[in-house]
């Protein structure tokens, strides 16, 4: 079945860790983002990425990084330098051009 | 101004009660709007796009107002089932080629039975 996978589903991180989450996808779809949702409030966009080898700081890029070597893949790496990564993680895939995202289930990173 | 702004509620209403949900916009230039649905601790899914004209589908009817920018969630008949948080989205309209999505904080609804 099409779509998106990401994992792992519970992450705990130690201070002064980077981690990376992982996102997959299978529906051929060119743009994909990342956003983080805190309890109690909607979803705040991190980084997108419109085609393979680019990407873009969404609203609250400040302690992530990115990458998109592979059309199907977009991780996205949480650093040390955030320090305050608690939350819920979604990504998110669209074939562009105004059309609706299809999430992956989330990752739920908490600090040990 | 928020870009997105929705009544967070709850809302609770029982089985079989008509509830109806608004969001309003700060951009003019938005080109599409849609409706999510969000379950405790889940992913967000997509309900319905909005479309200019009002859009049905089953229970559920949208409708836009573009020059009041506003969009509507009317949910008819409502269900245990529909009892969830339901997400206002509007593509903003200035880089509509990679279709950024501007997430409103939702509203909650409880049905009861």
């Amino acid at each position: 079945d099409g779509g998106i996978t990401q994992s792992p589903k519970y992450l705990f991180r130690k201070e002064g860790q980077n981690v990376t989450l992982s996102c997959e996808q299978n529906l051929n779809h060119d743009a994909m983002y990342w956003y983080r949702q805190d309890p109690g409030q909607g979803l705040r966009l991190i980084y997108y990425s419109q085609i393979v080898n680019d990407f873009q700081k969404g609203d609250i890029a400040e302690g992530y990084s990115v990458s998109r070597e592979k059309k199907e893949s977009f991780p996205l790496t949480v650093t040390s330098a955030q320090k305050n990564p608690t939350a819920f993680y979604l990504c998110a895939s669209s074939p562009g051009g105004g059309q609706p995202q299809h999430f992956g289930d989330g990752t739920r990173l908490s600090i040990l | 101004r928020k870009e997105v702004e929705q009544d967070p509620g709850p809302f609770n209403v029982p089985e079989g009660a008509t509830v109806a949900f608004n969001c309003t916009y700060s951009n003019s230039a938005s080109q599409s709007f849609f409706w999510y649905r969000q379950d405790c601790r889940k992913e967000p899914k997509l309900l319905m796009s909005v479309y200019s004209s009002g859009n049905e589908d089953g229970r559920f009817t949208a409708q836009l107002n573009r020059a009041s920018q506003y969009i509507s969630l009317l949910i008819r008949d409502s269900k245990l089932s529909d009892s969830a948080t339901y997400l206002c989205v509007v593509n903003m309209g200035r880089e509509t080629s990679y279709g950024k999505l501007t997430f409103g904080q939702g509203t909650i609804l409880t049905v009861h039975p």
